[in-house]
């Protein structure tokens, strides 16, 4: 079945680690996205991709680095940079054009600062 | 810019209850209007939509009117379930932007 696989679905991080957060998709869609996800703030956008080896910082991207080397692949680097990295971290992708708002989500990975 | 105003939560009901979430939208031109539905411990999935003033989005028994009137796009049930316990977003796609926007999302649970 196709979908996004989000890894790890937990993890801890003590201060002044990075972390990478893993995000693979099979549907062959070309636009991929992060979001950071905050009781009581919606979705807040980090960065996205709409094509591979190019990507544009979202709203929040101050603290994290993304790569997109493949079109399945859209990896999420946390940095010791990023002050309050304590967050519930969401993967999506989707089509362009007419098709870009359905997006489809992964289950998420959850990020601890210890 | 444009953007999305969702109800404040929690939401609490009795199973079989009538459900409504208001959403509001500002926006310039005439955007797509989306619902995503977030169930616990899961990423979100789209719901339903509505891609033009006065079309109706529906889906597992909810309905959304996109009203160009009022710019709202209220989410509503007729008879609500246990299992329709989740976090509920409303989101539009900006003008000349692909990147949807969101609203901070409304909890709902049901109670039997």
């Amino acid at each position: 079945d196709g979908g996004i696989t989000q890894s790890p679905k937990y993890l801890f991080r003590k201060e002044g680690q990075n972390v990478t957060l893993s995000c693979e998709q099979n549907l062959n869609h070309d636009a991929m996205y992060w979001y950071r996800q905050d009781p009581g703030q919606g979705l807040r956008l980090i960065y996205y991709s709409q094509i591979v080896n190019d990507f544009q910082k979202g709203d929040i991207a101050e603290g994290y680095s993304v790569s997109r080397e493949k079109k399945e692949s859209f990896p999420l680097t946390v940095t010791s940079a990023q002050k309050n990295p304590t967050a519930f971290y969401l993967c999506a992708s989707g089509g362009t054009g007419s098709g870009a708002n359905v997006l489809t989500f992964g289950a998420g990975s959850r990020l601890t600062v210890l | 810019g444009d953007s999305v105003t969702q109800m404040e939560g929690p939401v609490t009901l009795s199973e079989e209850a009538f459900l409504t979430i208001n959403c509001t939208y500002t926006a310039t031109g005439y955007p797509s209007l989306f619902w995503y539905v977030q169930y616990p411990g899961e990423g979100l999935q789209l719901l339903l939509k509505a891609t033009k003033a006065d079309d109706k989005g529906s889906n597992k028994g909810f309905e959304a009117t996109y009203r160009k009137e009022t710019t709202s796009f209220h989410l509503e049930k007729g008879s609500v379930q246990v299992s329709d316990s989740a976090v509920y977003f409303c989101a539009l796609p900006p003008e000349g932007n692909e990147k949807l926007t969101f609203g901070t999302g409304t909890r709902l649970t049901i109670i039997p």
